[in-house]
């Protein structure tokens, strides 16, 4: 089964950091670009970056350029967002998602909640 | 930057078929793919490609792009069916989500 599971999610203070894991399993990982979409509470969905099955190409929305960095480890089968100087707006449930090379996004995961607050 | 508009709410009555658009400047020479999600769940792909279907997704869910809008279709809709819909394009190498439309099943 084609699996992604979340984690590190939790309460930060404003400009604090966290990295998030999103785990997979079921496929060949190293053969998929992969990506970040979050959805603030009551929101809809906004994708923040992606990254290549080798690590080429990366891309970042422009809210979180500069701050965020996507990385992955495919012999760990592991994708990771570094989150810093995080802000209030950052706030959401962050889902990592499988895509074939600027397709669709197919599984999700799960998602893992970041809550920026003093 | 690319904008896809979507209707806010959609509403139809049970066995009716509910029609969501998606607009953006010359969205029919991309790529549009739809999203379902429920309330406390991650989306799901439910058309792939304008109107491709992954498997375990009833034949009820169609699609279309042309021109200036795309289009999901569900056909005979079913109480099951009320969820948040995104439709969702790649736009200079980054993803692009329409603001997601509520369907409610009368």
């Amino acid at each position: 089964e084609v699996q992604l599971v979340e984690s590190g999610g939790g309460l930060v203070k404003p400009g604090g950091s966290l990295r998030l894991s999103c785990a997979a399993s079921g496929f060949t990982f190293s053969s998929y670009s992969m990506n970040w979409v979050r959805q603030a509470p009551g929101k809809g969905l906004e994708w923040v970056s992606s990254i290549s099955s080798s690590s080429s190409y990366i891309y970042y929305a422009d809210s979180v350029k500069g701050r965020f960095t996507i990385s992955r480890d495919n012999a760990k089968n592991s994708l990771y967002l570094q989150m810093n100087s995080l802000r209030a707006e950052d706030t959401a449930v962050y889902y990592c998602a499988r895509d074939t090379s600027q397709g669709w996004f197919d599984p999700w995961g799960q998602g893992t909640l970041v809550t920026v607050s003093s | 930057s690319y904008v896809l508009t979507q209707p806010p709410s959609v509403s139809v009555a049970p066995g009716k078929t509910a029609r969501i658009t998606c607009g953006g400047n010359n969205i029919g020479s991309k790529s549009v793919h739809w999203y379902q999600q429920k309330p406390g769940q991650a989306p799901v792909l439910v058309i792939y490609y304008d109107s491709d279907r992954p498997s375990g997704i009833p034949e009820r869910f169609s699609g279309s792009n042309s021109g200036n809008t795309a289009t999901l279709t569900i056909s005979r809709v079913e109480a099951g069916d009320e969820a948040d819909y995104y439709c969702q394009v790649w736009d200079s190498s980054r993803g692009v989500f329409g603001g997601g439309t509520k369907l409610t099943v009368l």
